[in-house]
């Protein structure tokens, strides 16, 4: 079946790097994304990785997926108070599963 | 432009009440979503819409009505809701093909008293 899985909370400082992780099951996926969700808004989509790729780098934001392994993390480089909110990492096989969601928290 | 624009912001609503939730795109999508999403959970999938044609229906209780008059547009019909359907309806389109990443909305909150 179709499943993804995410830690529900991460803590770091400003500054440093942030790494969310994310498993999937489907490994017919043909897309995956990663979504940033602050309070009270809809959904921002941040980037997305076809799934032939391992890597995708755009400004602070750096995907990294091991399609054998099925996992796919975010890295959020000089981490800043801006960040905080839900990232949620989502698959595509006939529609987009989400996962529940990392709640991203900056420590002064 | 990446904009999906949603009406109304807020809307609260008697459980005898008919109200309409809107949608809107101008990025020539042709697929379009409703979502609805509780606090502290992902967006679940309700409704697709491609190339003006329902597609998906995610079991739906019929108390929502889902209408896509043109490629633009989407809207949802709310009728005798439930205090339970309280939530953030979220509206998102993308392309038909490629990486279909789905642009969203940002949402209306919707309070059923």
């Amino acid at each position: 079946g179709e499943d993804v899985e995410q830690s529900l909370f991460l803590s770091v400082r400003e500054g440093d790097s942030s790494v969310i992780n994310c498993t999937y099951t489907d490994s017919s996926s043909t897309y995956l994304y990663w979504y940033k969700q602050e309070p009270g808004a809809g959904l921002q989509l941040l980037t997305y990785i076809f799934s032939n790729m391992d890597m995708k780098q755009d400004q602070r934001l750096t995907v990294l997926l091991n399609k054998k392994d099925k996992h796919l993390s975010l890295r959020i480089a000089d981490t800043q108070t801006g960040d905080s909110a839900i990232y949620f990492c989502a698959e595509r096989h006939d529609k987009i599963i989400f996962g529940k969601g990392t709640r991203l928290h900056i420590l002064p | 432009d990446t904009e999906v624009t949603q009406t109304p912001k807020h809307l609260v609503m008697g459980m005898t009440n008919k109200k309409s939730l809107k949608c809107e795109q101008h990025m020539g999508h042709r697929a379009m979503y409703w979502y609805k999403q509780k606090a502290k959970k992902p967006p679940e999938l309700m409704f697709v819409y491609s190339y003006e044609k329902l597609s998906i229906n995610e079991s739906v209780p019929s108390r929502f009505s889902p209408e896509c008059p043109n490629s633009s547009l989407l809207n949802l019909h709310l009728h005798a809701l439930q205090p339970e359907d309280s939530a953030l309806y979220l509206c998102a389109s993308s392309q038909v093909g490629g990486s279909r990443e789905q642009y969203f909305g940002p949402g209306t909150r919707l309070t059923v008293t």
